[in-house]
């Protein structure tokens, strides 16, 4: 089955900070890939996504690669802010059988400092 | 434009109760899923509805059932409430079935007493 394997938080970084989340998959088929963010309260925002092999996601200053030889797709941004702070869920989605079932990991805490 | 919206936001009931969640989709949004998000975890999905039908569903009992109306939108049921069942629970929309990102609503907090 599928399956998405994020690092464990939480992560706290000072202002400024480079980040990197990372995520690998397993999936049976040729899956989308996506980062969704979570703020305290809230429900899940789509952060970025890519499509197939090789595409770059971006948004917000964020940016994640959909890596196939590696089964990777680690969120990166060069410079955090207090206002990153949320919980970051790696997640794919699986068009085998032609129905969209969207698998998520467990999520990673981030935490910014000033 | 609106975005995905459910309700209530919160909910309180007993083991052994049923209860009914609701969602209303993004505009131009013609499918609906369904997550549980147990505190601390990542959602699991619960099942899929597209065309009022049920299309997919995932490793949940049958006590969790659904419905998707004409409008698109869409409630969940939960019968015989376990103390397990304490949870956010998500709605999303898309359009389309396939690869399309979802929009998730704020969730229905539902705690079991």
């Amino acid at each position: 089955g599928n399956s998405v394997t994020q690092m464990e938080g939480p992560v706290t970084l000072s202002e400024e900070a480079f980040l990197t989340i990372n995520c690998t998959y397993t999936a049976t088929g040729y899956p989308s890939l996506f980062w969704y963010v979570q703020y305290p309260g809230e429900g899940l925002q789509l952060l970025l996504k890519a499509t197939k092999a090789d595409d770059k996601g971006s948004n917000k200053g964020f940016e994640a690669t959909y890596r196939k030889e590696t089964t990777s797709f680690h969120l990166e941004k060069g410079s955090v802010q207090v206002s990153d702070s949320a919980v970051y869920f790696c997640a794919l989605s699986d068009p085998t059988g032609g129905y969209q079932k969207v698998t998520f990991g467990t999520g990673t805490k981030l935490q910014v400092i000033p | 434009d609106a975005g995905v919206t459910q309700s209530p936001t919160h909910l309180i009931k007993t083991r052994g109760q049923q209860v009914t969640l609701r969602c209303s989709p993004k505009s131009g949004h013609d499918t609906v899923s369904w997550y549980q998000q147990a505190l601390g975890q990542g959602p699991q999905f619960i099942f899929q509805y597209y065309e009022e039908e049920e299309r997919q569903r995932g490793n949940f009992p049958d006590r969790f059932s659904g419905h998707q109306f004409p409008n698109y939108s869409s409630e969940l049921n939960v019968n015989a409430l376990l103390l397990g069942d304490s949870a956010l629970y998500l709605c999303a929309s898309s359009w389309g079935q396939v690869n399309q990102p979802q929009h998730f609503g704020d969730g229905t907090r539902l705690s079991i007493l």
